[in-house]
Order: structure tokens, then C-alpha cells, then sequence
């Protein structure tokens, strides 16, 4: 059983495009996260939401709109891509504050590569 | 706001010795926990060992270990008898324990275990 999945796990696309990554979780956490993981292995929050309300809103490009149709469901949509959009990107989920442990669950990841 | 600090990006350990990877920390909290993940070439986050702040024992799983030391604001990772499939990126984490649903991440450790 898979706890967090993203699909697709490759995306190949051109500058320019407009693309979609999504993430379910079967946890039941109430909380989500899209990270980004550049070439250096650094790991940086972009967004996180609670029972579908955003919490946290890391300073990213308005190209980054994150949508959360449930508290299962964390989307990522890319618009305009560009060549600095290449990463990996990471969805996560972990328990509300009221549950232990506390840690974050993640998907496999996504490989974005922009040409 | 908190930061985590891993002052080594590279470290290496032959097979079965014994390798310890350095993390600090900084936060005026009293409540929160810190984690440790490894992302190995599959680029997938595993969940290595977690320490709740409130708990005076350092945390074991297996092979790995943990010296937490609040006063100093460290907490280091202890790999035992490292194996080949220990090799990976190692990351530290912390995170607040009342409200916080933000995870704070260090810059990685690559963990080289040579033959």
C-alpha cells in the first residue's frame, strides 16, 4: 500500500508549458507539502495546506499554484515553465499537531526536466 | 526563525566501522523534534530516527543512534557496522511541537561506505 504516491514520477517538457504533478495521500494526515529538491540536494518548502486551507506560502514565482481538493489531494501546477523549473519535486504529508509522531511521510518524488 | 545546520556535505566510512554525521540546530522553543532521513539513490526519503525534544534518551533504531544534546542545540547520527546500502544523503531535520507544521531541513550529508 502506498502511503504518499505522485504522479507522474518523470516529466520531460518544454520551456514554456504548462504542466501538473499530483499528490494523494492515504494516511489521513491533515497536512500536506510540496518541496523542491534542486541539483544540490536542497530541500526547500514551497507550500503547505491543512484540511485544504494554505498555511504556508514560501516566496516562489506565481507560475507555482498549488491546489488541494481534499485534505488527500495536494496538486501542483506549473505554468510557463522555465529552465530553472528542472528538480525534483517532493509531496509530503505528516499528522496534524494533535497526532504523534510528527514526522513527514513523502513521495517518491517527481523529476522534472525542462529543455 | 529556526535554522539546521550540517557542516559536513561529504563523509565516507569503510563497511562495518563506524561514522557519526553532525547536525545543530538553533530555535528558542522548548517543545519540538528532530528527525533524521536518508535519501538514497533512489531518491526516496526514509525516515532513519526521530527524538522528541521532552525525552532525555537518546533515540536507537537498529544500527543507528542518536547523541542529542539540547543544551548544545546538536543532535548527531550514529551509523554502527555501516553497510553498503547505507550510503545515501543524510538529512537533518527539526520541527516545533505545538502548532508548527513546518519542517526545517538541513543541507544534506552524502554518506560514501567504502568495501
Amino acid at each position: 500500500d502506498t502511503a504518499v504516491s505522485q504522479t507522474p514520477k518523470y516529466l520531460v517538457t518544454q520551456m514554456g508549458n504548462d504542466k501538473s504533478i499530483k499528490c494523494e495521500q492515504n494516511l489521513g494526515h491533515d497536512t500536506m507539502y510540496w518541496y523542491k529538491q534542486d541539483s544540490k540536494k536542497f530541500l526547500k518548502i514551497m507550500f503547505s495546506y491543512n484540511n485544504k486551507e494554505l498555511i504556508i506560502n514560501e516566496t516562489v514565482p506565481n507560475r507555482f499554484s498549488p491546489k488541494s481538493p481534499d485534505k488527500a489531494h495536494l496538486n501542483l501546477h506549473i505554468n510557463s515553465l522555465e529552465l530553472g523549473d528542472s528538480a525534483v519535486y517532493f509531496c509530503a504529508s505528516s499528522p496534524d499537531w494533535g497526532g504523534r509522531p510528527y514526522e513527514q511521510y513523502f513521495g517518491p518524488g517527481t523529476r522534472l526536466t525542462v529543455t | 526563525a529556526q535554522t539546521v545546520t550540517q557542516s559536513q556535505p561529504e563523509m565516507s566510512v569503510q563497511e562495518a566501522e563506524t561514522v557519526t554525521l553532525s547536525c545543530t540546530y538553533d530555535t528558542s522553543e522548548s517543545d519540538y523534534y528532530l528527525f533524521w532521513y536518508k535519501q538514497p539513490p533512489s531518491r526516496q526519503m526514509i525516515l532513519v530516527i526521530r527524538q522528541e525534544a521532552y525525552k532525555q534518551q537518546n533515540a536507537t533504531e537498529n544500527r543507528f543512534s542518536v547523541n542529542f544534546q539540547k543544551a548544545a542545540k546538536s543532535f548527531s547520527l550514529k551509523i554502527s557496522d555501516s553497510q553498503l546500502g547505507d550510503a545515501a544523503m543524510y538529512f537533518c531535520a527539526y520541527r516545533r511541537g505545538n502548532t508548527g507544521n513546518q519542517f526545517y531541513f538541513g543541507t544534506g550529508t552524502s554518506l560514501t561506505v567504502i568495501p
